[in-house]
């Protein structure tokens, strides 16, 4: 079955303690990318890549890393979480990259940093 | 100014009504444009792509209005199951990045 999986699916942390969320796709996708959801925000692209070892900050990338060193993996990396990181967080995948591709999305991960 | 912007509703139609999304964008150099549906607590998924010819699906039609910079979702016949968030998104001018509206709640009453 295609899909984008995400772990953990919760994660309740303490500020300043690092954390990884991980993204895999399993449809051989180029595109990969992370986005954040607050309530009144909507959807706010944090990081995305174009293929292994090619990275781009989105919107909002402060306070987050990524590495894409396998096509299939996409993690997002808080090096110091803080309270104002709490957020549904989405990993995306689409084919290309091409505007016109849909992106399919992770089941989300829902962070609390205390 | 946000890139993409939508009425946050709520929208509360009875079953079989017709009911339309509006969606603005700011950069006029902005190439593509889709709905996407998020039911609660849920990840969103493709509704249907914008298409500058606009388009149909069923009983959901998407518009694209470039001189006005905006995009329509028209949904007919409404169902209980059409009960969600429906999101405007809008790739940007320059690189891959997408933006994404607020979205905008849909409730359908029996």
């Amino acid at each position: 079955e295609a899909q984008v999986t995400q772990n953990p699916r919760y994660l309740i942390t303490v500020t300043g303690k690092k954390l990884t969320v991980t993204c895999s796709q399993n449809m051989n996708h180029e595109y990969m990318s992370w986005y954040r959801q607050d309530p009144g925000l909507g959807l706010r692209q944090i990081y995305y890549s174009m293929n292994v070892e090619v990275t781009d900050k989105g919107d909002v990338p402060e306070g987050y890393k990524v590495s894409r060193k396998e096509k299939r993996n996409f993690p997002l990396i808080l090096e110091s979480p803080s309270p104002n990181q709490t957020s549904l967080y989405f990993c995306a995948s689409t084919l290309s990259g091409s505007r016109q591709e849909t992106q399919y999305f992770g089941p989300g991960t829902r962070l609390l940093v205390l | 100014r946000k890139e993409v912007e939508q009425d946050p509703g709520p929208f509360n139609v009875p079953e079989g009504a017709t009911v339309a999304f509006n969606c603005t964008y700011s950069n006029s150099a902005s190439q593509s444009f889709f709905w996407y549906r998020q039911d609660c607590r849920k990840e969103p998924k493709l509704l249907m792509s914008v298409y500058s010819s606009g388009n149909e699906d069923g009983r959901f039609t998407a518009q694209l209005n470039r001189a006005s910079q905006y995009i329509s979702l028209l949904i007919r016949d409404s169902k209980l199951s059409d009960s969600a968030t429906y999101l405007c998104v809008g790739g940007g001018s320059t690189g891959n990045q997408f933006y994404f509206g607020t979205g905008t709640s849909l409730t359908v009453i029996p």
